[in-house]
């Protein structure tokens, strides 16, 4: 079957480096992605990592190792606002169609 | 990225009603994708919809319980049918993000139903 696994929580003071990980089990991996919920919001993409690497995008970055079946979200310079869920969600499948499957998301509290 | 409105945002209905969630996308799109997300929990894909033919619905869900329309490439209905309180959720559409290398969705605003 398909799993995801990633923090509940995690709390981390302004200004400062957070990262939340996630670990998935699933066959015909395609890529890892990153979103966002605040409170009574909609979930809002952050990132997309198909290949090994880092992918940067301004005070986010998302990295991904396909071997270890392992990715994660780095938020650097945290600010209040950034309080929030972050779901990883892993897409796989085949050319019979694809899927994606959300983690079961980490909340995550910054502190002043 | 497309934006979506969807509607209405939230709903208190007595139990034994149906409640029709509709999604208006500004852009065509092939599919539209259905979710329910249970307060603090996770996003779990209820349906596909493809315009022009049957919906494809993911394991627990069935087309009774859920019925989908989907009249054209910018807009979609999701049923909620002789609703129990365990029906209570925050239901989203969503699609896939356009013209973009990353692959990703954009969400609608959510419907918050409650049921009483």
């Amino acid at each position: 079957g398909q799993s995801l696994e990633q923090p509940s929580e995690v709390t981390a003071v302004e200004g400062a480096i957070v990262q939340i990980n996630c670990t998935y089990q699933t066959s015909g991996f395609y890529g890892l992605s990153w979103y966002q919920q605040h409170d009574g919001g909609a979930p809002t993409f952050l990132s997309y990592n198909a290949l090994d690497g880092l992918e940067e995008t301004g005070r986010f970055s998302s990295f991904l190792s396909r071997s270890d079946s392992y990715g994660y979200l780095l938020l650097q310079e945290l600010q209040m606002k950034d309080s929030a869920s972050y779901f990883c969600a892993v897409r796989s499948g085949n050319t019979g169609g694809f899927k994606t499957i959300f983690g079961a998301g980490t909340r995550l509290f910054v502190k002043a | 990225s497309a934006v979506i409105s969807q509607k209405p945002s939230r709903d208190i209905c007595q139990r034994g009603t149906s409640l029709t969630i509709q999604c208006q996308v500004d852009s065509q799109v092939t599919m539209m994708f259905w979710y329910r997300q249970q307060p603090g929990q996770s996003l779990t894909l209820i349906a596909t919809a493809n315009q022009g033919s049957e919906a494809t619905y993911e394991s627990g869900f069935v087309i009774d319980k859920f019925p989908i329309s989907r009249p054209n490439l910018t807009f979609s209905t999701l049923t909620v049918s002789n609703m129990s309180p365990e029906d209570s959720s925050i239901y989203l559409c969503s699609v896939e993000r356009q013209g973009v290398r990353a692959y990703g969705y954009t969400f609608g605003s959510g419907t918050r139903l409650t049921v009483v």
